[in-house]
């Protein structure tokens, strides 16, 4: 079954620490993976995409096929970092086609 | 920048009762969906469309569930007769490639 799995529920991080948003999935086939952001109060955004391969506001993230990971990664968080991550697939590379959510995490960075 | 736009942004409805929630995608975009967000759980997928018909669906939208584009530009998700459980932050989304979201609509059935 299709699954994104985030074990991390809150992740509390003081400014100017490393960040790391933990991602797994299953899935047999080639999917597209995606992190988005929603900052309090705002709407669902898109922060980065596998196939991009952008850094977007200094978080990066790297599919890794055989450990079927994509982790969020920034070097030095900062404060406006805060909101909630979530992971998030399609199948088969078609990004049209129906978004499969991890559960999110709660990024908090305490200054 | 052209926005998804959804209304109403909070709905109180009596279990039984029909709701319509609404939204404007962007103009250019060619596929349309629904998601929803129950209180602590995961969002999850509702419905796409595309070309004036459902694409996909989940086991969610069953007949309760309908959902219309009746003027070329906005896509309504109807719930026939709300249950308790319906309760939820439902949100649009469009796309031409990649997916944007609306603000949501939370839904209360009382």
């Amino acid at each position: 079954a299709q699954r994104v799995t985030q074990p991390e529920k809150l992740l509390s991080v003081f400014k100017g620490a490393p960040v790391e948003l933990k991602c797994n999935y299953s899935y047999s086939g080639s999917p597209e993976l995606f992190w988005y952001v929603q900052y309090s109060r705002q709407r669902l955004q898109l922060l980065l995409r596998h196939i991009s391969r952008e850094s977007i506001k200094g978080f990066t993230a790297d599919l890794n096929k055989g450990e079927t990971s994509f982790h969020l990664k920034k070097p030095f968080a900062q404060e406006e970092d805060s909101a909630m991550y979530y992971c998030a697939l399609t199948p088969n590379m078609d990004s049209n086609y129906q978004l499969i959510w991890g559960a999110g995490t709660k990024l908090i960075i305490k200054p | 920048e052209p926005e998804v736009t959804q209304t109403p942004s909070h709905q109180v409805t009596q279990m039984g009762q029909e709701v319509i929630l609404r939204c404007v995608p962007i103009s250019n975009h060619l596929y349309f969906y629904w998601y929803r967000q129950i209180l602590g759980q995961k969002v999850e997928f509702l419905v796409s469309f595309y070309n004036n018909e459902i694409s996909e669906k989940s086991e969610i939208f069953d007949d309760q569930f309908s959902v219309e584009r009746p003027d070329g530009s906005n896509f309504t998700l109807k719930i026939r007769s709300t249950k308790l459980e319906d309760s939820a932050m439902y949100f649009c989304a469009s796309s031409k490639g990649t997916q944007y979201f609306g603000p949501g609509t939370r839904l209360t059935v009382t």
